[in-house]
């Protein structure tokens, strides 16, 4: 199976750090994906990891470890406009699908 | 600037009525996809084109049908079959990445 496994609904407090984990069950995939999409609107993209590490965006973070089957996506100084739900997505490497995961809602309070 | 439009945005259907939601691109990307989202699950793949007039059913396909007559258009019809047809449907291209269109919310009533 490809199971892909994120918390439904995490909180955090503004110009706070948050992580989110994305867990998997699945071999042969190419890359794994991270999309912010706000209420309503279409997924944009986050980051792209390949390779095992952490990659390094701005106030965004990823990081990947095949051999643990685990990501997360770690954002720094959160701001209010960073409420959204974030997916994590898993390009197969047999026919260049994404298999998603049901994501995870971020809330952020002042 | 490229990009993918999705149209209309938001869209009623009555009972055993066949609707058809609109996506064109201009990234002048080969392949093309729909999805469909539902509160608390992960985007579904319903249908895909790796090039024009070749299309591929996905996992939710039963109740959909798609035509790619045109690299730029890949539209999608939600037929009377397809039962719960209420979601936020979305459309994508593959370049390096995957691009979404801003999506359709098609409500039954």
């Amino acid at each position: 199976g490809q199971n892909i496994d994120q918390p439904t609904e995490m909180t955090a407090t503004e110009g706070a750090i948050v992580q989110i984990n994305c867990t998997y069950q699945t071999s042969g995939f190419n890359g794994l994906f991270w999309y912010q999409q706000h209420a309503g609107e279409a997924p944009t993209f986050l980051s792209y990891n390949v390779l095992d590490g952490l990659e390094e965006k701005g106030r965004f973070s990823s990081f990947l470890s095949r051999s643990k089957g685990y990501s997360y996506l770690l954002l720094k100084e959160l701001q209010m406009k960073d409420s959204a739900s974030y997916l994590c997505a898993l390009l197969m490497d047999s026919n260049y699908q994404l298999i998603w995961g049901a994501g995870t809602k971020l809330i952020i309070k002042p | 600037d490229g990009g993918i439009t999705q149209s209309p945005k938001y869209l009623f259907r009555k009972e055993g009525q066949n609707v058809t939601l609109s996506c064109e691109q201009n990234l002048n990307h080969d392949a093309m996809y729909w999805y469909r989202q539902d509160p608390g699950q992960g985007l579904r793949l319903i249908y895909y084109s790796q090039i024009v007039n070749d299309f591929q059913k996905g996992d939710i396909a039963e109740g959909y049908s798609v035509s790619r007559e045109k690299k730029e258009s890949f539209p999608l019809t939600v037929t009377s079959a397809q039962k719960n047809p209420t979601a936020f449907y979305l459309c994508a291209t593959r370049g390096y990445g995957y691009t979404f269109g801003s999506g359709t919310r098609l409500t039954v009533v």
